[in-house]
């Protein structure tokens, strides 16, 4: 089992659409845990980091579920620029901190 | 958080040749590391540039192909050695500035070679 599972998707869904990411990590251990996105051809960017309580960004929420081992992404009201690929981040306790990175999941918003 | 400069952010190489990609940081910090990623994939982790010290390469990755050098606690640079066309990829840096608020990377070097 991989340590960072995400859906690759795509996603197509139309302008005003909420859509839902989910990923899944196997270390039960894992401490902190991140969103990234990440444009054709650019470097990934932090979205947003996902808390034990949850946390909200304008149309962006991300869940923690510990008992579970998944993070989630929902977007609201979806805009043409949320296309990207949405990279999941796990930080794998142990001691190192090295981040560890899911495939992605590839978001198309069509108008 | 940090700012990252990463040079060249492409390069066309002839294989056997070797390329090194730089990373300048404007801030101090701990970690460092070094990715690969290649057409439709993720990220993979080559290794840890520890300062002052030998790098610590992940599974698959040995430091006579990517020797990694870290003089100080902003500079970094990566060698792609003895280049052959599966090393085609996108290479990146990436620091933890250690406010807690996810990883910084640099703007990916693209390399092809043929």
């Amino acid at each position: 089992r991989k340590e960072v599972e995400q859906d690759p998707g795509p996603f197509n869904v139309p302008e005003g659409a909420t859509v839902a990411f989910n990923c899944t990590y196997s270390n039960s251990a894992s401490q902190s845990f991140f969103w990234y996105r990440q444009d054709c051809r650019k470097e990934p960017k932090l979205l947003m980091s996902v808390y034990s309580s949850g946390n909200e960004d304008g149309r962006f929420t991300a869940q923690l579920n510990r008992a579970s081992q998944y993070i989630s992404l929902l977007i609201r009201d979806s805009k043409l620029s949320d296309s990207a690929t949405y990279l999941c981040v796990v930080n794998l306790s142990g001691g190192s901190y090295i981040p560890t990175f899911g495939r992605g999941t590839s978001l198309i918003v069509h108008p | 958080s940090a700012v990252i400069s990463q040079k060249p952010s492409r390069d066309i190489c002839q294989r056997g040749t070797s390329l090194t990609i730089q990373c300048q940081v404007d801030s101090q910090v701990t970690m460092m590391f070094w990715y690969r990623q290649q057409p439709g994939q993720s990220l993979t982790l080559i290794a840890t540039a520890n300062q002052g010290s030998e790098a610590t390469y992940e599974s698959g990755f040995v430091i006579d192909k990517f020797p990694i050098s870290r003089p100080n606690l902003t500079f970094s640079t990566l060698t792609v050695s003895n280049m052959s066309p599966e090393d085609s990829s996108i290479y990146l840096c990436s620091v933890d500035p250690g406010t807690g608020d996810g990883y910084t990377f640099g703007s990916g070097t693209r390399l092809t070679v043929v």
